[in-house]
């Protein structure tokens, strides 16, 4: 079985400061990992992924995502926080050892960032 | 492209009303799947789809059936809706990697969505 763990609901920070938003995972094979996010009332929009290949991670938005297998961690990071960042971010993890026609992700329960100005 | 589109936006139906939820993308994707998403739950894959005439359960299909008769089309049929059912709907679709030099093919792109509320 494989899952995903957003340990925190909610992440303030203030504008212009680096953020972090935390994911953990459990899957019995290598993970493919992926960050999602939400604007109200939108779709999800694909943020970066992590398949295979160097731990650094760089997205869209100016956002990047580190990869550490020995702490099971995929946390999404940003240097500088824009206002227009507030969302909703979800994490999301595949075991690459499993059925790949299935292709389910597993999600995090979310996290809502806020960047106050 | 007008990449995966859902209709409708927004849906109340009563208990025990059918009624079916579209999804359709124009990116030629094998992989088509529907997810809900409930308040602090994230997002659950109720069915799936790895191409036409090819469908397979995820983890919470109860109550829903769907069809694949083409690659643009997967729509999501609810048989009797109950208020269990009140959620908000996602459509996705990606490639189908058949290697490893395309994994990098597999992204999941989302609809925009549909609220159903089940009174």
């Amino acid at each position: 079985a494989q899952s995903v763990a957003q340990p925190e609901d909610q992440v303030n920070v203030a504008e212009g400061n680096p953020l972090t938003v935390k994911c953990t995972y459990s899957v019995s094979g290598n993970p493919y990992l992926f960050w999602y996010v939400q604007y109200p009332n939108r779709g999800l929009q694909f943020l970066l992924k992590y398949i295979t290949g160097d731990n650094l991670v760089k997205g869209s938005y100016g956002f990047e995502a580190e990869f550490n297998k020995s702490q099971t961690s995929f946390h999404l990071k940003k240097p500088s926080a824009l206002v227009s960042d507030s969302a909703l971010y979800f994490c999301a993890v595949r075991d690459s050892s499993g059925d790949t026609g299935r292709r389910a992700l597993t999600f995090g329960s979310g996290t809502r960032l806020q960047v106050q100005p | 492209n007008a990449g995966v589109t859902q209709t409708p936006k927004f849906q109340v139906l009563k208990t025990g009303q059918s009624m079916t939820l579209q999804c359709a993308q124009d990116m030629n994707h094998e992989y088509m799947s529907w997810y809900r998403q409930d308040p602090g739950m994230g997002l659950r894959l109720i069915h799936y789809s790895v191409g036409a005439g090819i469908t397979d359960q995820g983890e919470v299909p109860n109550g829903y059936n769907v069809s694949r008769s083409t690659t643009e089309d997967f729509p999501l049929r609810l048989l009797s809706a109950a208020p269990s059912q009140t959620s908000v709907y996602f459509c996705a679709s990606s490639y189908r990697a058949y290697s490893r030099t395309t994994l990098n093919q597999e992204t999941q792109y989302f609809g925009p969505g549909t609220r159903l509320l089940v009174l």
